[in-house]
C-alpha cells in the first residue's frame, strides 16, 4: 500500500493522559498536514510541514498540541493532558505541489475518544 | 460569513439522476478548489480539482467553477447508490502565509435511492 498510512487507527484515553500519533506519507511528498474532524463538519486545518519545516499552525491548537516531522518522513501529532473536547478524527494530508496545483491525499485518520 | 458554504442537505436523488452539489466561498484569493468524497467513518477521498473558470469532466463528475461569483459546483451524472456520501468542498489559496492549507465546507450528506 503506498498511500498515507496512520498509526493507531482508533484511540481510547481518559481524560488528562498524553496521546501521540504517528503519520505516514506517500513516500515522495515533500508537504504533510494534520486536520482534525468533528462529526458533521469538515475537516480543519491543524498544521502543516514543508519536510523537515514546520510552516504554519493553526490558531486552534493550543499549547497542548505539538507536532514534529523529524527527517522530513513520517509525522507525530502529540495531546498533552487530554481533554473530552479533544474527542474527534485527526486527519493526517500529504502532497507534492505540482505546476498547477498542490493535491493532498488523506491518511485513514485515527480516531480519539476521550473519557 | 463562513469561509466555505455548502448547500444544506442532505439531497437525496433517484438512481440514474443528475446530482449537483455547490459550494460558495468568501476568499477571491483562493486558486484551487477540490471535492472530496467521504463515506460514514472514513477519510475524505480525492474526486477532482478545478484552478481555472469553466467545466471540467472526469467521468460521471463535472466541476464547474465561476470566480467571478465565487461558485463551484460538482454534478454527478448517472448518480449510483456507491455515490451515497458527503460531499466536501475545499478551497486552496497558495498566495500570502496561508501555504498549501485547505478550508473545507461543511459537507453535503447525498443520498441516491434506488
Amino acid at each position: 500500500d503506498t498511500g498515507v498510512s496512520q498509526d493507531p487507527r482508533h484511540k481510547i484515553t481518559k481524560r488528562g493522559q498524553n496521546v501521540t500519533f504517528r503519520c505516514d506519507p506517500i513516500s515522495e511528498h515533500n508537504r504533510l498536514y494534520w486536520y482534525r474532524q468533528t462529526l458533521g463538519q469538515g475537516p480543519e486545518f491543524l498544521t502543516y510541514f514543508q519536510n523537515e519545516a514546520q510552516l504554519e499552525k493553526s490558531r486552534l491548537l493550543s499549547d497542548r498540541f505539538s507536532a514534529e516531522r523529524p527527517k522530513g518522513s513520517f509525522s507525530t501529532l502529540e495531546i498533552q493532558r487530554t481533554e473530552q473536547g479533544d474527542s474527534a478524527m485527526y486527519l493526517c494530508a500529504s502532497s507534492l505541489r505540482g505546476p498547477a496545483t498542490d493535491t493532498q491525499y488523506f491518511g485513514p485518520g485515527t480516531r480519539l475518544t476521550v473519557l | 460569513q463562513k469561509e466555505v458554504e455548502q448547500n444544506s442537505g442532505p439531497l437525496s436523488v433517484p438512481e440514474g439522476a443528475i446530482a449537483s452539489l455547490n459550494c460558495t466561498y468568501s476568499d477571491r484569493g483562493s486558486q484551487s478548489f477540490f471535492w472530496y468524497r467521504q463515506y460514514s467513518g472514513k477519510s475524505p477521498e480525492l474526486i477532482m480539482f478545478i484552478y481555472s473558470n469553466g467545466d471540467k469532466e472526469d467521468g460521471r463528475f463535472t466541476a464547474q467553477l465561476n470566480k467571478a461569483s465565487q461558485y463551484v459546483s460538482l454534478l454527478i451524472r448517472d448518480s449510483q447508490p456507491s455515490d451515497s456520501a458527503t460531499y466536501l468542498c475545499a478551497f486552496h489559496n497558495a498566495g500570502g502565509t496561508s501555504y498549501g492549507k485547505l478550508t473545507f465546507g461543511q459537507g453535503t450528506i447525498l443520498t441516491v435511492h434506488p
